[in-house]
Order: C-alpha cells, then structure tokens, then sequence
C-alpha cells in the first residue's frame, strides 16, 4: 500500500480567500513533502518536514503555510494568493529521515488549485 | 552541479513499437535513480527505480537499468500501448547534502497513437 490521499481534488479560490489542502498518508513515512507544479514541468519542492518538524522551507512566500499535526497528516494553508500562484500541489512522503538509502518519495493524486 | 537530462519530447510512436527514453545524469556520490509517471490528469506515480549500479529496475513492462560508467538511466519498452501515453520524468536522490531533495529531469511526454 502506497497510497498518500489529498483533499481537495480541485479548489478554486478568490485572492482575498482563505483555504486549506489536506493530506494523509498511513504508511507509517516520518518525512512528507508539499510539491508545487506548474503545466508541463517538473515539480517543485516547497516544504518538507521530518518527524513532525519544518526541515526545509525553499523561500516560499508567506501566503503559503504548512502545518504537520501529527504524523500521518499534513496540511498547506493558503492565504491572499496570486493567480500566478495556481498550479496542482502535490503531497507526498517517504521513510526514515532522508532519502540517501534509496528510499523512495510516493506523491498523491494532487490537488488543482485556481485563484481567480 | 548535479542534473538529469531527459531527451526533448513529445515522443509519438505508433501502438507496439519499441520505446527507449533516454536519461542521463550529472551528480557526485552514487545517487538512487527513479522514473515516474504522470499520466493526464493525475499526479506522479513510480515507475521504477534503481539504487546501485548495475541495478535494473522494472515495472509495467518498463525496464531501466542504471549505467555508472555512461551515467545513465534509459528507459525501455518492448510494445507499448495506447495507455502509456504519459509523461515521464526521471530523477535522482541520495546527494551529500541533499537529505531530500530529487533532481528532476524535463519530463518527456510519450503520445502512442492506435
């Protein structure tokens, strides 16, 4: 079972809004990731966290927030975004603390955010 | 630095052909090496992956196998199928300092026509 699950599939949002996208995953992974991925490219990463705690910040703006409840939840709040900003936010996680063993990061299904 | 180079898509192919996606890469140590799949729609699935060189990873009727002395990670397949129309992305993990970071290739999307 590799299965991380995101809620919602799509969202759109106007730019004084406030949303959330959610994210689970039961496979018992320490590390989970929020990706954000424009048309026809490769991902990017934003955040990372690691045992519940905020390891990577790649100088996202402050209108994306991420929180990581416990273990198997990770939520990206979002606030007074740019239409720029719309693109399909990925999650995703994976075992142990890093990924040089060979360990494996499982991304979800995505979810499509518009801001109008 | 450390990169992956994909061969510039799209690739067309006809229902039962051969298809080879060629990846190489650029990276210091001895990263994992990965293939995903992203078909319309939908978000990023692993394909295959390969840890060591020499490694053939395999899945779906894909295979890779990772190439230390050519740094590479090509992608093949015997008969594809319309479903395989995607894109695909490979991509390396594991770099000194790198705790969680993949570098990604381009992406090469793959249109297999009836």
């Amino acid at each position: 079972d590799t299965e991380v699950t995101q809620t919602p599939k799509h969202l759109v949002m106007g730019m004084t809004n406030k949303k959330s996208l959610k994210c689970e995953q039961h496979m018992g992974h320490r590390a989970m990731y929020w990706y954000k991925q424009k048309a026809k490219k490769p991902p990017e990463l934003m955040f990372v966290y690691s045992y519940e705690k905020l390891s990577i910040n790649e100088s996202v703006p402050s209108r994306f927030s991420p929180e990581c409840p416990n273990s198997s939840l990770l939520n990206l709040h979002l606030h007074a975004l740019q239409p720029e900003d719309s693109a399909l936010y990925l999650c995703a996680s994976s075992q142990g603390d890093s990924l040089s063993s060979g360990n494996t990061i499982y991304f979800g299904e995505g979810s499509w955010l518009t801001v109008v | 630095g450390d990169s992956v180079t994909q061969m510039e898509g799209p690739v067309t192919l006809s229902e039962e052909a051969f298809l080879t996606i060629n990846c190489t890469y650029t990276a210091t140590g001895y990263p994992s090496l990965f293939w995903y799949v992203q078909y319309p729609g939908e978000g990023l699935q692993l394909l295959l992956k390969a840890t060591k060189a020499d490694d053939k990873g395999s899945n779906k009727g894909f295979e890779a196998t990772y190439r230390k002395e050519t740094t590479s990670f090509h992608l093949e397949k015997g008969s594809v199928q319309v479903s395989d129309s995607a894109v695909y992305f490979c991509a390396l993990s594991g770099l000194p300092g790198s705790n969680y970071q993949l570098i990604w290739g381009a992406g090469t999307k793959l249109i297999i026509k009836p």
